[in-house]
């Protein structure tokens, strides 16, 4: 079974703090990708990354920026968090080719105060 | 990427057939339609996905007609397990450098 890992379930930060989000998935998948989900928003995209180094902009970038050294390895950065980056942090990741499943990690509850 | 419009919230009973519709009037020659269910607390999961007319697996089926601009998912015999949000996406995943989009989706709240 595919596997998609976050690094914490629950992230308590202050305003000001550059925050680190880690996604690792184990099948080798080629595509990765970070979504918030706030209530009455549904998911929206952050970023994404079709390869190792690669990078895309997705609906909301703005406050984050990302990172991708490693196929594995996808890491949402929040270079100074602030109130309203309060959320749930999405992974998932997507094998290259005609397949629309992507699988997704259990969630990062992010809190900044 | 073609948007979806597709309802907020539905309700039904358990043991009922809910059939949750969603529009694509834009849709693309090369997009295909996906259904993604979430359970609360947890990252959604495929359902199922069809380019046109029907597709059926075990937990769903989804309906396609020819013009394409429109898809329904078919739930049979619903349960009170099945209470989740479900999300239409329609795009090209063939393509490098695409992102599937998520909208809001249809909250279904099964009672018994």
């Amino acid at each position: 079974d595919v596997k998609v890992t976050q690094s914490s379930r629950y992230l308590v930060k202050r305003t000001g703090e550059k925050v680190f989000l880690e996604c690792v998935q184990d099948m080798d998948h080629e595509n990765m990708f970070w979504y918030r989900q706030d209530p009455g928003l549904g998911l929206r995209l952050i970023y994404f990354s079709y390869d190792v180094k690669m990078k895309e902009k997705g609906d909301i970038p703005e406050g984050y920026s990302v990172s991708r050294e490693k196929k594995e390895r996808f890491s949402l950065i929040l270079e100074s968090a602030s109130t309203n980056q309060t959320s749930m942090y999405l992974c998932a990741s997507r094998k290259g080719g005609p397949t629309y499943e992507q699988y997704f990690g259990p969630g990062t509850r992010l809190t900044v105060t | 990427l073609a948007k979806t419009t597709q309802p907020i919230s539905m309700d039904s009973y358990e043991g009922q057939e809910v059939n949750i519709t969603c529009s694509h009037n834009n849709i693309a020659t090369n997009d295909y339609i996906t259904w993604y269910q979430q359970f609360p607390s947890q990252g959604p999961r495929f359902i199922i996905q069809g380019y046109k007319t029907k597709v059926t697996n075990e937990v769903a089926s989804l309906f396609i007609p020819a013009d394409r601009k429109s898809s329904t998912l078919s739930l049979p015999r619903v349960s009170l397990s099945d209470t989740a949000v479900y999300y239409c996406l329609v795009g090209d995943a063939n393509q490098a450098g695409t992102a599937l989009i998520f909208g809001k989706g249809t909250t279904l709240s099964v009672s018994s």
